[in-house]
Parts: C-alpha cells; structure tokens; sequence
C-alpha cells in the first residue's frame, strides 16, 4: 500500500477550466511538499507546507494542507497549457516518500 | 549555478549485463539520493548518499547499489539487469540529509534506461 494516494491519477481539461487534485494519507505528517514533473525532466519543488490548515498560493496555484496534517489539496484556477505535468506530493521521515501522482494535460 | 547533471540520458541494454550511471550535485551539496520512477510504481526511494556514506536505503534487491566520491559526485550500478528494471532513474541532491528538516531536493532530468 502507498503511504500517500493522489486523486485523481489522470486529468485531461480544456484550457481555462479550474481543476483540484488530492493528495491523502492515513499518517501525521510535520510537512508536505509538492513537486511537479514535466516530460523529459526531473520534478520540480512547488511548495512546501508545514502547519495544518496552511494555505499557500503560488500564482495561479493554490496549496491546501489539511487541518489534521494529513492530506493535502492543489487547486489550479483557469488552467493553461504550461501547468502540463506530473504533480507529485511527498513527505518526509527518513528518506522522502512520494505519492501516485497526478499526470495533468491541459489542451489548448 | 549549474543544476544536477546526470549522464547518460538514455541507454539501451539487454538482459544479464550491468549499467552505472552518474550524477554531479549542485555544487556544495553534500546529499545525493537516487530514485527509480516507472508508469506502474511511481517515485521509488533506492538509496542515498551524504560525504560519501550510504545512509538510508530502500527496498530493492541487492543487484541495486551505489557510491559516492569525496567530491560528492555519486554513481549507481545496476548489475544482471532485468526486464523489470526498465525506468527512469532520478538524482535528487540536497543540503543537508534527507532526514533534515525543511529539506529540498533538486533533481536531475534522469537517465532512462530501457532493458531489452
């Protein structure tokens, strides 16, 4: 079983629609972070978010982290072409662990 | 500052033979972790590296190993490939260790390695 599950695995949208994708687990976590991954390249840090209830907003994203600090939300407001990618949330213990993923395709 | 280097990008192999790949960090840092990404499995943790001692792993087989060199450039070895281990194998460096806290990790864009 993963320790992070992200919903929903695929989401294709037409541009300028708004969409939200999930990220939920069973365990307490002190901070999460979100990274996307665009084709060909490595993931990219978008945020990270420490304190339950946290709301962070990076342009057109916003980053929720659940008040129990156990799951986390990111909202895109009038998607674009660019937002195409790989999101991946992850946390960490020991080593970082990441979640399913959510490959996002925004057409034009 | 240059970002993380991995080398090759892409190789073929076929079953039963060995690969390493290389990975440069960005220049003062000291972690380097590697990943193994596939459609099925997602972002899998295989080892990492800080001042040249491995001190976390994850779990895969034996065949699965790496080093890391006083510079901090870290290589990973793949031995009696099979086809299961077809992905793409991330780098990922960092500051401090993957334990620390308000850690970031910068990747590289991987090496995809494709078992025939």
């Amino acid at each position: 079983t993963q320790l992070l599950e992200q919903s929903p695995q695929f989401l294709s949208i037409q541009e300028g629609e708004n969409l939200t994708v999930y990220c939920n687990s069973s365990s307490v976590f002190s901070s999460l972070q979100w990274y996307r991954q665009e084709p060909g390249e490595g993931p990219v840090l978008l945020v990270t978010v420490v304190t339950g209830g946290e709301v962070k907003k990076l342009k057109r994203l916003t980053f929720q982290f659940g008040d129990a600090r156990k799951d986390s939300s990111l909202h895109i407001t009038a998607a674009q072409p660019g937002d195409t990618g790989l999101y991946l949330c992850a946390v960490r213990s020991n080593q970082f662990y990441f979640g399913t993923g959510t490959s996002l395709t925004v057409i034009p | 500052k240059a970002g993380v280097t991995q080398t090759p990008r892409y190789l073929i192999k076929t079953r039963g033979q060995q690969v390493t790949l290389s990975c440069s960090p960005i220049s003062g840092h000291r972690s380097v972790s590697w990943y193994q990404q596939t459609p099925g499995q997602g972002l899998q943790f295989l080892f990492e590296y800080f001042s040249e001692t491995q001190r976390n792993k994850g779990n895969f087989p034996g065949r699965f190993s790496g080093r890391q060199f006083s510079n901090s450039r870290s290589e990973m070895n793949v031995s009696t490939l099979e086809l299961g281990d077809s992905a793409l194998y991330l780098c990922a460096s960092s500051l401090a260790g993957q334990a620390s806290g308000a850690n970031v990790l910068t990747f590289g864009a991987g090496s995809r390695l494709t078992v025939l």
